[in-house]
């Protein structure tokens, strides 16, 4: 299996509250990514980092921050949680180089704002 | 910038029947493309992805697809499903270039016995 790993797995928190998500992965890739995956919506993009404290926003950045202060470490922070981020977040990693390329997902992190 | 379409969002399909889901791609540069799959309340694994060389791949459970670059289509297959089969699939593309993964909105895979 692929070297990433999200903690917590689960968590739940109030409304108005700051979280913070991580992402570690040890296999050295390049880009790391952060998802929420809610019904009828598939995968959408949150955030993702292309580098060491290069990162750019996703579709659904709104109420969500990132950083990337290490190749291994993604975190992703709510800054104040509300209801409409209760979803489940995947981290992804990937890295493409000498014509090959690959894709790796954690298992996820169910989170639930109340 | 790169994007992946998946259009049908359910596909009810009779067991040992054969099933096709269907993704399409846009990009002004090369890409490499996967497929993936998510059992219910598990994460993402890897079906399969086509980097180069032959556009018939072959991957996990059975499972296929062919890229047309013509029709810029990534199409999964398999001959005869399973009850095992049912989750949800999604498609997805890393451009030449910007390296950025891009995925499709996933398609439902319901097995009816």
């Amino acid at each position: 299996d692929a070297g990433i790993t999200q903690s917590p797995r689960h968590k739940v928190t109030e409304t108005g509250t700051p979280v913070t998500l991580r992402c570690h992965q040890t296999e050295n890739h390049r880009y790391m990514y952060w998802y929420r995956q809610d019904p009828g919506h598939g995968l959408r993009l949150i955030h993702y980092s292309y580098g060491v404290k290069d990162t750019d926003k996703g579709e659904v950045s709104d109420g969500y921050s990132v950083s990337r202060s290490k190749t291994e470490d993604f975190l992703l922070t709510l800054e104040s949680a509300t209801s409409s981020q209760t979803s489940v977040y995947f981290c992804a990693i990937s890295e493409t180089s000498g014509g090959s390329s690959e894709a790796f997902f954690g298992q996820g992190t169910r989170l639930t704002v109340v | 910038a790169q994007s992946v379409t998946q259009l049908d969002s359910q596909v009810p399909v009779f067991e040992e029947a054969p099933v096709e889901l269907r993704c399409n791609y846009s990009s002004s540069v090369s890409v490499y493309l996967f497929w993936y799959v998510q059992y219910p309340n598990q994460g993402l694994q890897l079906l399969l992805k086509y980097l180069s060389g032959s556009t018939l791949v072959k991957g996990i459970n059975g499972f296929e697809a062919e890229f047309n670059k013509s029709q810029t289509s990534f199409h999964l297959r398999k001959p005869s499903v399973h009850i095992s089969d049912t989750a949800e699939y999604f498609c997805a593309v890393i451009n030449f270039g910007n390296e950025k993964l891009t995925f499709g909105t996933g398609t439902r895979l319901t097995i009816i016995p």
